[in-house]
């Protein structure tokens, strides 16, 4: 299995810009999450989904954020409109979900730079 | 405060040592404890998970809990260059397994 693929590595943009994160879990695993990664606050969890409904979004910060899971094969985060206080490293997780520990695997990242 | 305190370092040491990294917790109810190994510009991968009190060892790396002081610990005999990295505890508990609460990671390098 090529793990959790997340697309673009890296992305600069201009405040006010809408950007898009995306994501592709791996392959039977049926919870998908997406954390923000930043040198000040750490991994925060944004938000995450079973069986591709959002089942707690609580960490998104604001309504500039949205996340969708349209399959269990994708997902994106979409900021709109994006503003300099966004830029971190946004990664992407996905795990089988049973009973226990819920073991994440991430995907490398997505380096976001709003200026 | 934070849930789950680390001390974020950087710490330094010379191959060969013995690394101990902690963290620190407050909510009691937590049962689920992990250690991430996080390598410059890439995402972070379980190194080891226990669950409630007690040791496990895994190779070089012992992981330990102590839930009577909220305190859980990873050590690394005969640490390796290779071994530089951030390391992050995470943990949750049975109600919401799924949320996984992490520190704010420890910068670790390993000297030749």
């Amino acid at each position: 299995d090529a793990g959790v693929i997340q697309s673009p590595r890296h992305e600069v943009t201009e405040m006010g810009q809408e950007v898009t994160l995306r994501c592709k879990p791996i392959s039977g695993h049926n919870s998908l999450f997406w954390y923000r990664q930043t040198m000040m606050r750490g991994l925060e969890l944004l938000i995450y989904f079973n069986n591709n409904v959002p089942i707690d979004d609580s960490g998104m910060p604001e309504d500039r954020f949205s996340a969708k899971m349209p399959n269990a094969s994708f997902s994106t985060l979409k900021i709109q409109p994006s503003e300099p206080r966004d830029s971190a490293v946004y990664f992407c997780a996905s795990s089988a979900r049973t009973a226990g520990a819920n073991v994440l695997t991430f995907g490398a990242g997505s380096r976001l730079t709003v200026l | 405060q934070k849930e789950v305190e680390q001390d974020p370092g950087p710490l330094s040491v010379p191959e060969g040592a013995i690394v101990s990294l902690n963290c620190t917790y407050s909510n009691s109810a937590f049962q689920y404890f992990m250690w991430y190994r996080q390598y410059s510009r890439k995402g972070p991968e379980l190194l080891m998970y226990t669950y409630s009190s007690g040791n496990k060892e895994d190779g070089r790396f012992t992981a330990q809990v102590d839930k009577s002081s909220k305190y859980i610990s990873l050590f690394i005999r005969d640490s390796q260059p290779s071994d530089s990295a951030t390391y992050l505890c995470a943990m949750s508990d049975p109600q919401g397994a799924q949320k996984l609460v992490f520190g704010q990671g420890t910068r670790l390098t390993i000297n030749p």
